[in-house]
């Protein structure tokens, strides 16, 4: 049964830092992996999603990298700013279903 | 990305009334839409999968007399709650997706059921 951990559970910076976070998964036999960003209350917005044969996805600040051997995918997050408080969640995706499983999520707080 | 709405957006009900979530794919057709619930201070926990024009498919440990899913076309899924209780409160999000590429879902803005 597919695991997602994701660690530090919460995390707390200064405006401009530069950070790291991380998500491990026990079946390395996934299609893809997603980063999404859940605001208090709201729903998720996607952030990037690597597919199984890639290797990191960019997109601005951020950089997402998939290591499926060792089961780790890491959210990079350059220049932080107080906009990007939220809740960090990566899910992964199963290879013979569509579903996704989710980790146990990352609350970020950029102190201003 | 693709937008999914979801309606309504809060619902607050007395205990024994039925709700149904509306969740619809905006700007394409989706093959598979998905219903998540998810606790305070807690992650997303898959309820059931549904495909346009079958039976929904659910996860261990979820009622499906209960939580009713309709997926009657390729841009709109339900999901009815019957006999609400307290502890069915929580935050419903849906996705849809598709199939084939990626497999990127995209999700709705959640609603949030309140049972009194």
């Amino acid at each position: 049964k597919q695991e997602v951990t994701q660690i530090p559970a919460a995390l707390s910076v200064p405006e401009g830092e530069n950070l790291v976070l991380n998500c491990s998964f026990t079946d390395s036999a996934i299609y893809n992996l997603q980063w999404f960003r859940q605001d208090p209350g709201k729903g998720l917005t996607s952030l990037l999603l690597i597919q199984s044969s890639q290797r990191e996805q960019t997109s601005g600040r951020l950089n997402a990298s998939l290591d499926k051997s060792s089961g780790r995918s890491t959210l990079y997050i350059a220049a932080s700013q107080p906009g990007d408080s939220a809740t960090y969640l990566c899910a992964v995706e199963g290879g013979a279903t569509n579903k996704l499983i989710f980790g146990t999520g990352t609350l970020l707080a950029v102190q201003p | 990305g693709a937008v999914v709405s979801q309606h309504p957006s809060w619902v607050i009900c007395k205990s024994g009334t039925s709700v149904k979530i509306e969740c619809r794919s905006l700007d394409f057709q989706a093959t598979t839409m998905f219903w998540y619930r998810q606790f305070p201070k807690q992650s997303l926990m898959l309820m059931a999968t549904s495909n346009e024009g079958s039976k929904a498919t659910y996860e261990q440990g979820v009622e499906k007399d209960k939580f009713l899913i309709n997926h009657a076309s390729l841009t709109l899924s339900t999901l009815t709650v019957t006999s609400a209780h307290p502890e069915d409160s929580s935050f419903y999000i849906c996705s849809a997706g598709m199939t084939s590429g990626a497999h990127e879902q995209f999700f709705g803005p959640g609603t949030r059921l309140t049972v009194l």
